[in-house]
């Protein structure tokens, strides 16, 4: 089956850790994509990656840094300089960046700051 | 004022109720819209997507843009309990290199009642 996979399903982090997020996809796809889903402000992107070891900032990337090594994976990791971290965070993977083309979402990590 | 503009709800209706969800946006460049449905502690997954103004229609589902009002809208005919879900529209624009963003509104949470 093709698709995107996101692990853990749920996390918690304390105060001042660091915390990685994994997706991977089988898709074949070149563009992968970090969001933040809070209640009642819609979906926020954090970065994007256009090709293999290239990434960009997306609208609220302070507190987060990604690497894109291989083309089938995308990690998150959460720093402890991410002020209000606890949220829900989707991976999304399309066929390119350019032009439209569907974006396919993971099931999502809710972190949670204890 | 933010880019696209939609009513958190809650909206709750009649099994075989006619559904309407709408957003409205202040980005005249946005070229393609989007309805993504989402279940609960679910990643969001494509409904239906629009290129300019006009209506489409797939089974159940009716989407409508009107580019010159800045207003989508989504109608859910004969509406079931598994219908219910959170919507979120979404548009897209370029933004620098060619590169697609998609901007999402807050999402609407609908409750189909039995």
């Amino acid at each position: 089956d093709g698709g995107i996979t996101q692990s853990p399903k749920y996390l918690f982090r304390k105060e001042g850790q660091n915390v990685t997020l994994s997706c991977e996809q089988n898709l074949n796809h070149d563009a992968m994509y970090w969001y933040r889903q809070d209640p009642g402000q819609g979906l926020r992107l954090i970065y994007y990656s256009q090709i293999v070891n290239d990434f960009q900032k997306g609208d609220i990337a302070e507190g987060y840094s990604v690497s894109r090594e291989k083309k089938e994976s995308f990690p998150l990791t959460v720093t402890s300089a991410q002020k209000n971290p606890t949220a829900f965070y989707l991976c999304a993977s399309s066929k390119t960046v350019t032009s439209y083309n569907e974006q396919f979402f993971g099931p999502g990590t809710r972190l949670t700051v204890l | 004022q933010k880019e696209v503009e939609q009513d958190p709800g809650p909206l709750s209706v009649p099994e075989g109720a006619i559904v309407s969800l709408n957003c409205t946006y202040s980005n005249s460049a946005f070229q393609y819209f989007m309805w993504y449905r989402q279940y609960s502690r679910k990643g969001p997954e494509l409904l239906m997507y629009t290129y300019s103004s006009g209506n489409k229609e797939d089974g159940r589902f009716t989407a409508q843009v009107d580019k010159s009002s800045k207003y989508i809208s989504l109608f859910i005919r004969d509406s079931q309990p598994s219908d219910s879900a959170t919507y979120l529209c979404a548009m897209s624009a370029s933004f620098g290199q060619g590169a697609q963003k998609l901007v999402f509104g807050q999402g609407t949470r609908l409750t189909i009642n039995p």
